[in-house]
């Protein structure tokens, strides 16, 4: 069964220091992967995604993600974090065909970040 | 465009009470999900639809809980009767086939009681 693994659940940074992410997944076909946050009190919103191509994807706040294939992974970062990038960080996977439909998340990370 | 709308945002019932949760997808999307969130689980895929046909309800916990989506523009999640346990924050989401990014709802918080 497809299953996504966040090896840190728990994070405290200080502002202006650099974050990673981890993510690992278990399936050997094509898969799309996201990254999604969660702010307190607030619904799952899209920080960024990967489809296909180039392996280091952008996404929106100077979030990135680079996709090792050879390693399962799909670590997000973030070079400098800001007090506002205090949420919960959800790396999902939907693996084989586009139509498949399930999109399955790891527990999630909290991210702490002391001004 | 309005986003997923989920109703009502809060719900407290006691428990043996019938629970009803409410979903308007995105208009033109073909993909709804109900996912639900806990402390301890983390998020739960609970059941999908695809063209308003229920695909995969494996993730549906026990006979209490139903899902219906009448039509393209909603979906409803029914939990009869409710139990303590079924507190969680239940979210609804929506895709496009040939768009892989999914919305999600600003979710239902149920407390039972």
């Amino acid at each position: 069964a497809q299953s996504v693994s966040q090896h840190n659940h728990h994070v405290i940074l200080s502002e202006a220091a650099s974050l990673e992410l981890g993510c690992n997944y278990s399936y050997g076909g094509t898969v799309n992967l996201f990254w999604y946050v969660q702010y307190p009190g607030q619904h799952l919103q899209l920080l960024l995604k990967y489809f296909s191509g180039d392996p280091l994807v952008k996404g929106i706040k100077g979030f990135e993600a680079e996709f090792i294939k050879s390693k399962f992974s799909f670590n997000l970062r973030k070079p400098s974090v800001q007090w506002s990038d205090t949420a919960e960080y959800f790396c999902a996977v939907n693996a084989g065909s586009s139509n498949t439909g399930k999109l399955i998340f790891g527990q999630g990370t909290t991210l702490q970040v002391k001004p | 465009d309005a986003g997923v709308i989920q109703s009502p945002r809060h719900e407290v019932t006691e428990m043996g009470q019938e629970v009803t949760l409410r979903c308007k997808p995105i208009s033109g999307h073909d993909y709804l999900f109900w996912y639900r969130q806990t402390m301890m689980r983390g998020l739960e895929l609970l059941i999908y639809f695809n063209n308003n046909v229920p695909i995969d309800d494996s993730g549906m916990p026990e006979d209490r809980f139903s899902a219906k989506m009448p039509n393209a523009s909603f979906s409803t999640l029914k939990i009869q009767p409710s139990e303590p346990r079924d507190s969680a924050v239940y979210f609804c989401a929506s895709r496009f086939r040939r768009y892989y990014g999914y919305t999600f709802g600003s979710g239902t918080r149920l407390t039972v009681v």
